[in-house]
């Protein structure tokens, strides 16, 4: 049970232009989401976060959308440069208590091409 | 910045063999979470640490166990060593102190490979 998916496996984008990768998540007690950026042979390094009580989170060239009653984010970068070419992760976490362990999909393969 | 730092970045073991992977969280944070990362899959939870208690398990099998040091440092003891048990095992700590909505920080990862 994929409870956050990510259901495009891989998008390619020109340099300059604006890369939108998608996230939809099942479990309603979800209530902060993150986006981590993984190159090979390294850990998945934080990007950018957006909590449920918000709708749109900025940091410099990234975006992160939320819209809580389609249970969808995205994250938006613009302009899309050569070195954003990764594994992109949406995470979540929620349920409150000490539950702050992060649920993650499965990654979308972004190459931004020259 | 200090970063999360795991050892080893590589291991190499037989079946029915342990192993133990180490963790040493960034400073000052009080919280170690462990993942398994199958070849092309997402990270899936194993099992966190809060102040040297354990707070919340995943899908860790009972062959595998872990502790949380006075140093806050971490180990996952893997035992009866599996092939299917090859994989990326990340650590990632985060500090509650900083909020609720605080990031996990992760390592780059051990990786594991059972022959």
């Amino acid at each position: 049970d994929q409870q956050v998916k990510q259901n495009s496996p891989s998008l390619s984008v020109q340099e300059g232009r604006i890369s939108i990768l998608n996230c939809d998540y099942t479990n309603s007690m979800f209530d902060y989401f993150l986006w981590y950026k993984k190159y090979p042979a390294e850990g998945p390094t934080f990007l950018i976060s957006i909590s449920s009580i918000k709708d749109k989170n900025e940091d410099g060239r990234f975006t992160v959308f939320l819209n809580k009653s389609a249970k969808h984010l995205s994250l938006h970068i613009v302009p899309s440069q050569p070195g954003d070419s990764a594994v992109y992760f949406c995470a979540a976490s929620g349920s409150g208590g000490s539950n702050y362990k992060l649920t993650f999909g499965k990654g979308t393969l972004l190459t931004v091409n020259p | 910045a200090a970063g999360v730092i795991q050892s080893p970045r590589h291991l190499i073991k037989e079946k029915r063999e342990t192993a133990t992977l180490k963790c040493y969280p960034i400073p000052r944070h009080d919280t170690v979470y462990w993942y398994q990362q199958g070849p092309g899959q997402d990270p899936q939870f194993l099992i966190s640490f809060y102040e040297k208690m354990q707070s919340d398990k995943g899908s860790i099998p009972d062959r595998f166990s872990a502790q949380q040091f006075s140093d806050y440092h971490s180990e996952l003891n893997m035992s009866s060593l599996e092939l299917g048990d090859s994989a990326l095992y990340f650590c990632a700590s985060s500090s509650t102190k900083t909020g609720y909505n605080s990031p996990l920080h992760f390592g780059n990862g051990t990786r594991l490979t059972v022959t």
